[in-house]
């Protein structure tokens, strides 16, 4: 899983509930990306940031929300409009165009 | 719009074995396409890329995939398959010119491939 770490490894929420997925890499790299995996439904793609200080809305943006203060972090929350949340999400980052390398996931479930 | 399909969702071979996984693509204008393996709640990692050049790449553990530009195909393959190499298999596109897309790359919906002995 290269130099990203993803915390926690397992998160539960209850409804109602904002939670924060944790997102740290020591590549070096300028981009990140944040992904939800679902059961036969591959990669979607929530959120990006290109650089620091700026991101853009992936496919499925809605319910969810980023910050990218530092180069090395981009955590991602999961609100409340997020109506099914239970998913796993994985981070990722890459240099410019090149390949992305990802983090081991944090599996989400709502109670 | 850019896309991928990975027209199977399975796929049985036999330890030792040849193996094959299908990816077709669509994008404007040159492809740079991707294969990623994902073991059980672990994340994707990196198997092989191709950008330009020659239509076989190499990459991790053995395995190769063929460009086809005329198909517009990308598939993995393995000559002898094992028992270990059983995982979710991905593959991936984005157009290789940046502008206006930047670097978002689109998935496929994944291939398990199950190597029996």
């Amino acid at each position: 899983d290269g130099g990203i770490t993803q915390s926690p490894k397992y998160l539960f929420r209850k409804e109602g509930q904002n939670v924060t997925l944790s997102c740290e890499q020591n590549l070096n790299h300028d981009a990140m990306y944040w992904y939800r995996q679902d059961p036969g439904q591959g990669l979607r793609l929530i959120y990006y940031s290109q650089i620091v200080n700026d991101f853009q809305k992936g496919d499925i943006a809605e319910g969810y929300s980023v910050s990218r203060e530092k180069k090395e972090s981009f955590p991602l929350t999961v609100t409340s409009a997020q109506k099914n949340p239970t998913a796993f999400y994985l981070c990722a980052s890459s240099q410019a165009g090149d390949e992305q390398f990802f983090g081991p996931g944090t599996r989400l479930t709502v109670l | 719009a850019q896309s991928v399909a990975q027209p199977e969702d399975q796929v049985n071979v036999a330890e030792g074995n040849p193996l094959t996984v299908k990816c077709t693509y669509s994008v404007s204008g040159n492809p740079y396409l991707f294969w990623y393996v994902q073991y059980p709640n672990r994340g994707l990692q990196f198997l092989l890329k191709y950008i330009t050049g020659d239509n076989l790449v190499k990459g991790s553990y053995g395995f190769e995939a063929e460009f086809n530009k005329s198909q517009t195909s990308f598939h993995l393959k393995k000559p002898s398959a094992l028992v270990s190499d059983s995982a979710l298999y991905f593959c991936a596109v984005r157009a290789l010119d940046l502008t206006g897309g930047g670097n978002k790359l689109t998935f496929g919906t994944g291939t398990q491939l199950k190597v029996e002995l």
